[in-house]
């Protein structure tokens, strides 16, 4: 299985400010991804996803791009809130399953 | 059930017991995962269940580290003789399987303690 036992990247935004979490992907022939949340204590939370025939999809305050030329994911938060602190996780489809990045851990100064 | 549950929420234990985590999966899934996760870090992936296939135990990280669900129902996974290192939250994930578009839901976990 993958090791995803490394010490979480972690970003500080301020208050209202726009957040950018970024993630790279493994396997090219992936075709379906999805952004999940995790608060402290709690199991992950879906966000958004996005299929590979797409490039962009937007929800509330939040936007997925995809950039398969460099298997490259972002989530984007707009005017980002305290309660979006949180590790975020992007995943992707490998044939039958999902496999997960190593997270990314959002912290919001006010 | 409305999504997925565990049990128990906290477990501690002493080195070289062993321990039963259980998972019940949203009803009507057919996929069920195992995930760890230790402290400040991200999910490390353990196993894989899908109907009736046979599970994708290729996360496990030792034979002490073992797996079963019955059908489409409960999953049970098992840790004999617990080192110290296998404390961690123990994460389960039920889906409905869908191949290309399968989105995964999450129980709260089990924290494990091992001292």
């Amino acid at each position: 299985g993958e090791s995803v036992g490394l010490h979480l990247p972690t970003l500080s935004v301020q208050e209202g400010d726009n957040s950018i979490i970024n993630c790279a992907y493994s396997n090219s022939a992936s075709d379906y991804f999805i952004w999940y949340k995790q608060e402290s204590g709690k199991g992950p939370q879906f966000i958004i996803d996005i299929r590979s025939n797409m490039d962009k999809r937007q929800g509330q305050r939040v936007t997925v791009l995809l950039n398969k030329t460099v298997k490259h994911l972002s989530l984007q938060i707009a005017a980002t809130q305290p309660g979006d602190s949180a590790v975020y996780f992007c995943a992707e489809n490998r044939g039958n399953d999902m496999r997960f990045g190593a997270g990314t851990r959002l912290t919001v100064k006010p | 059930g409305a999504g997925v549950s565990q049990s128990p929420s906290n477990k501690v234990t002493e080195k070289g017991k062993d321990v039963e985590l259980r998972c019940d999966p949203i009803s009507g899934h057919t996929a069920l995962y195992w995930y760890r996760q230790r402290l400040g870090q991200g999910l490390e992936f353990l196993i894989y269940f899908q109907g009736n296939s046979a599970p994708d135990k290729s996360g496990l990280p030792s034979d002490r580290f073992s797996a079963e669900r019955t059908g489409e129902s409960v999953s049970t996974l098992t840790i004999q003789r617990t080192q110290q290192e296998d404390s961690a939250v123990y994460l389960c994930a039920s889906s409905l399987g869908r191949q290309g578009a399968d989105t995964q839901y999450f129980g709260p976990g089990t924290r494990l303690t091992v001292l």
